[in-house]
């Protein structure tokens, strides 16, 4: 079974950079696109962007400025850096696999509070 | 930022059937498949249903889905308490680089 744990910074302050790594374990790496989404009560689900095991970047525009996407194949890993956060970047961000995911991490609760 | 709008809730009695809608326009439902996902509180997105109908494996054949132009549906029949959750739905958009999500809907059993 495909299993996603993600880690990292769940406090942040404004101007500061989020930084989350996911790890796989179970299943193929490589062939696969690696997703982040991120949730919060009032807009939902919003895709941030997603990197192939090759390091293939695809990101959402509206982030794309402030968004770096990275990938260790040998560990199996791909991470996330958001730079500039603001309050609006508040949410439960989860890893997936897959353009859309069919296998998600459990997320992490970000907040960006001064 | 949600681009296909659900039913905020949908409720029902055990064994009862209940349906969630999903609505979106002909450059995403009307031109794609559409994933459905269940969230039990506090936990990951579970993948329910993908390419609009199918059920992954170890998913009871009490959820299924349909679509019918820019819509898609989710039915649970037989509902059960442990079905209370909150139900998304999930397709591309050939407008936008990623893919697009529902609002959510609440199940309360």
């Amino acid at each position: 079974q495909v299993q996603l744990q993600q880690w990292g910074e769940g406090q942040l302050r404004p101007s500061e950079t989020l930084s989350l790594t996911c790890a796989v374990y179970g299943g193929f790496f490589t062939g696969y696109q690696w997703s982040w989404v991120r949730q919060t009560p009032d807009k939902g689900m919003e895709w941030i962007g997603e990197i192939s095991h090759e390091g293939n970047t695809n990101y959402n525009p509206f982030l794309k400025s402030r968004l770096t996407m990275s990938v260790d194949p040998s560990k199996n890993q791909f991470s996330l850096q958001l730079t500039s956060v603001t309050a609006a970047d508040t949410a439960v961000y989860y890893c997936a696999r897959g353009h859309m995911g069919d296998f998600w991490s459990q997320g992490t609760r970000v907040t960006v509070s001064s | 930022q949600s681009v296909l709008t659900q039913p905020p809730s949908a409720s029902g009695t055990p064994g009862q059937r209940v349906t969630i809608s999903c609505s979106g326009r002909s450059s995403n439902i009307g031109s794609h498949t559409v994933n459905w996902y269940q969230q039990l509180p506090g936990t990951a997105p579970k993948l329910l249903i993908y390419s609009t109908y199918q059920r992954p494996s170890g998913v009871p054949d009490r959820f299924s889905g349909s679509k019918s132009g820019t819509s898609a549906s989710l039915a649970i029949t037989g509902l059960q308490s442990e079905d209370e959750a909150l139900y998304f739905c999930a397709t591309r958009d050939d407008s936008l680089t990623g893919p697009v999500f529902g609002t959510g809907t609440k199940v309360t059993v």
